[in-house]
């Protein structure tokens, strides 16, 4: 299994301002992902991240908005811009791994409160 | 677009109750997650199951995988406060992305 750090933890920010979350994983890993969710409700997939390409956004996601950065194989970066209060939730990032292609490893994630 | 619907997306129960959460979908998966989260924390993977009418025990918690691979369920027998959490199923085919179940929250009152 991957361990994963993410930082900040939480955070309470202004409206119209930006965050950017870190993603630092223990190994080096193909692809890297970001999920939004809202407390205790299911994960929203916001786009795949590969190393040397620029990333894959899911439908309702654009890069203008949550711009992400994949510069090596263990660290990625998501930023929130221009932040709403619509935009409070839970970040994750996972990567893929185990002994069954689909099982995934998540990072503690990122608290975000916008005012 | 594959949708995997779980139930009940609440369930309060006392310590020592058996409860089961049911994870439902019209497609196929070649595996399935069950994945559970606690505040403040990332989900942590609990079991996958890859083979249709599968069933994997973990302690007191028991897996089933459905023989068409379309659904699957989670029991937990004599139920304690530690259990409390979000339980998230997850399936996925070959290299597709993963769909998340909808979710079901666990309260377990000592």
């Amino acid at each position: 299994s991957a361990v994963i750090s993410q930082k900040p933890s939480r955070d309470i920010c202004q409206r119209g301002t930006s965050l950017t979350i870190q993603c630092q994983v223990d190994s080096q890993v193909t692809m890297m992902f970001w999920y939004r969710q809202q407390p205790g409700q299911s994960l929203t997939l916001i786009a795949t991240a590969n190393q040397g390409s620029e990333a894959t956004y899911e439908s309702g996601f654009v890069i203008d908005k949550f711009p992400i950065s994949r510069p090596n194989l263990t660290f990625s970066t998501l930023t929130v811009s221009n932040m709403s209060p619509e935009d409070s939730s839970i970040y994750l990032c996972s990567v893929r791994g185990g002994q069954v292609y689909n099982e995934q490893f998540f990072g503690p994630g990122t608290r975000l409160t916008v005012l | 677009t594959q949708l995997l619907e779980q139930s009940p997306q609440f369930l309060s129960i006392q310590e020592g109750e058996n409860l089961t959460v049911y994870c439902n979908s019209s497609s196929v998966f070649s595996s399935l997650q069950w994945y559970r989260q606690e505040p403040g924390e990332g989900p942590v993977l609990l079991v996958t199951v890859v083979t249709g009418g599968e069933v994997k025990k973990l302690k007191r918690l028991t897996f089933q995988f459905g023989d068409a691979r379309k659904d699957s369920s989670l029991h937990i027998t004599a139920a304690q406060p530690g259990d409390t959490g979000l339980y998230l199923c997850a399936g996925g085919s070959g290299y597709q992305k993963v769909t998340f179940g909808t979710g079901t929250k666990l309260q377990v009152i000592p």
